[in-house]
């Protein structure tokens, strides 16, 4: 496509409940990141992938933070057990390969009640 | 672990004005630094990607410096506008790695 597409843009769940967020990266980027903004703060870094493969997944905040990619192409974000503290924007970037420039998609709200 | 920090944090300044935002990290060795642009409430904008290789890229009225030896890289505005209000963020993206953002006002 010709841009990052994450969706939904807006997400709102009770706590508890499981949540996935998409990306679609543009076409024929191999590389795709994920980063956590909560409001007011910074871009936390989540995961990273190459291809199918996650070589670093050392920014998940716990184990019921999980993604996964297939097709080289989409990538999926799913968050178990949402609780308050999940809320915040979650940013998804492609780069044409590891450590070039990235191109970020809008974002998805999540807000956990 | 690369620390990437940014400095200062909120920034006001008169129409016209020229103006740099500083972006620090703590490990030399990478191999490129992006700066972005984040509008309230929006996704982040791509503004310019300097290459470990490159001192400076420039694009209208932007200018990025990049000194890797010191660990710093700059970003000059000339002449701002009240629309380049907004957060600028500093990455090193080989390290995957942000700063937390200067936050720019621009007044009429």
């Amino acid at each position: 496509g010709a841009g990052v597409s994450q969706s939904p843009s807006n997400k709102v769940t009770e706590k508890g409940k499981d949540v996935e967020l998409r990306c679609d990266p543009i076409s024929g980027h191999t590389a795709l990141y994920w980063y956590r903004q909560s409001l007011g703060q910074g871009l936390e870094f989540l995961i990273y992938f190459q291809g199918n493969s996650a070589p670093d997944k050392s920014g998940l905040p716990s184990d019921r933070f999980s993604a996964e990619r297939t097709g080289g192409s989409v990538s999926t974000l799913t968050i178990q057990r949402t609780q308050q503290e999940d809320s915040a924007v979650y940013l998804c970037a492609s780069s044409l390969a590891p450590s070039y420039g990235y191109t970020f998609g809008s974002g998805t709200r999540l807000t956990v009640v | 672990k690369q620390e990437v920090t940014q400095i200062p944090a909120a920034l006001s300044v008169p129409e016209g004005e020229n103006l740099v935002l500083n972006c620090s990290f703590t490990d030399s060795a990478i191999y490129n630094l992006q700066w972005f642009r984040q509008d309230p409430g929006k996704g982040l904008t791509s503004l310019l990607l300097i290459q470990s290789s490159q001192r400076e890229q420039t694009s209208g009225r932007l200018n990025a410096s990049l000194d890797k030896s010191s660990g710093r890289s700059t970003l000059y505005i000339a002449a701002s506008q009240p629309g380049d209000s907004a957060t600028y963020l500093c990455a090193v993206i080989s390290d995957m790695r942000f700063g937390a953002g200067t936050r720019l006002t621009v007044k009429p």
